[in-house]
């Protein structure tokens, strides 16, 4: 079945340092979706990436979907405190079949 | 704005013991989901319900059951609780299909001793 890796498992940065999390899938995706979620909390869609070598940004956050449509990639710049939490990433190889990557968890150090 | 609501936040059963965990969401979504998370597991699905009357199983559907009341509701039933399945349940839905968006509830913390 359709497998979702995620690297790196966790990250501790300093504030303002800049941060990369990578999605890689084991067959060709239809679209991917970035979630974010706070401790605690539940997760929080942030965006979808459809097009082979889609670029997408959000403020700080840059969102990469590879040439191949295996691998996606999260790249924050100048880390701050409220970018603390797990990133999932979750990749769609069809209508239902929605595959979650395992989470990068991300800590800043003030 | 309610979104996606999840009963209980909490709850520790004995094994053996069986509970149902409730999800509803008023968006007026089709599809809805019933995941669990276990720690350096990311998110598994247990069971999916593409729209009002269907039913399909997904990652890890063992031990568990589903029932897809109405197009609002969707819960998700333990029969005999075992301590494999503590863990924290969360509902999600989405518009139309799993390759959508979707919006999560704040979870069930589940304990099973």
């Amino acid at each position: 079945g359709q497998q979702v890796m995620q690297i790196p498992q966790y990250q501790h940065v300093q504030e303002g340092e800049d941060f990369t999390t990578y999605c890689n899938s084991s067959t060709t995706l239809s679209n991917i979706q970035w979630y974010k979620q706070r401790p605690g909390g539940h997760p929080v869609f942030l965006i979808q990436l459809v097009k082979s070598g889609e670029v997408k940004k959000q403020k700080r956050l840059t969102f990469q979907f590879g040439e191949a449509k295996k691998n996606s990639s999260l790249h924050i710049t100048a880390t701050q405190t409220t970018d603390v939490g797990t990133y999932f990433c979750a990749g769609s190889g069809g209508y239902q079949k929605v595959t979650f990557g395992t989470g990068t968890k991300l800590q800043v150090i003030p | 704005n309610a979104g996606v609501t999840q009963t209980p936040k909490f709850q520790v059963l004995k094994t053996g013991q069986s509970m149902t965990l409730q999800c509803a969401q008023d968006m007026n979504h089709n599809s809805m989901y019933w995941y669990r998370q276990d720690p350096g597991m990311g998110l598994r699905l247990i069971y999916y319900s593409a729209s009002e009357g269907t039913t399909d199983k997904g990652e890890v559907p063992n031990g568990y059951n589903v029932s897809r009341l109405n197009k609002r509701e969707f819960s998700l039933r333990l029969e005999s609780a075992a301590p494999s399945q503590t863990s924290v349940y969360f509902c999600a839905s989405s518009v139309q299909g799993s390759n959508q968006p979707q919006h999560f509830g704040d979870g069930t913390r589940l304990s099973i001793l």
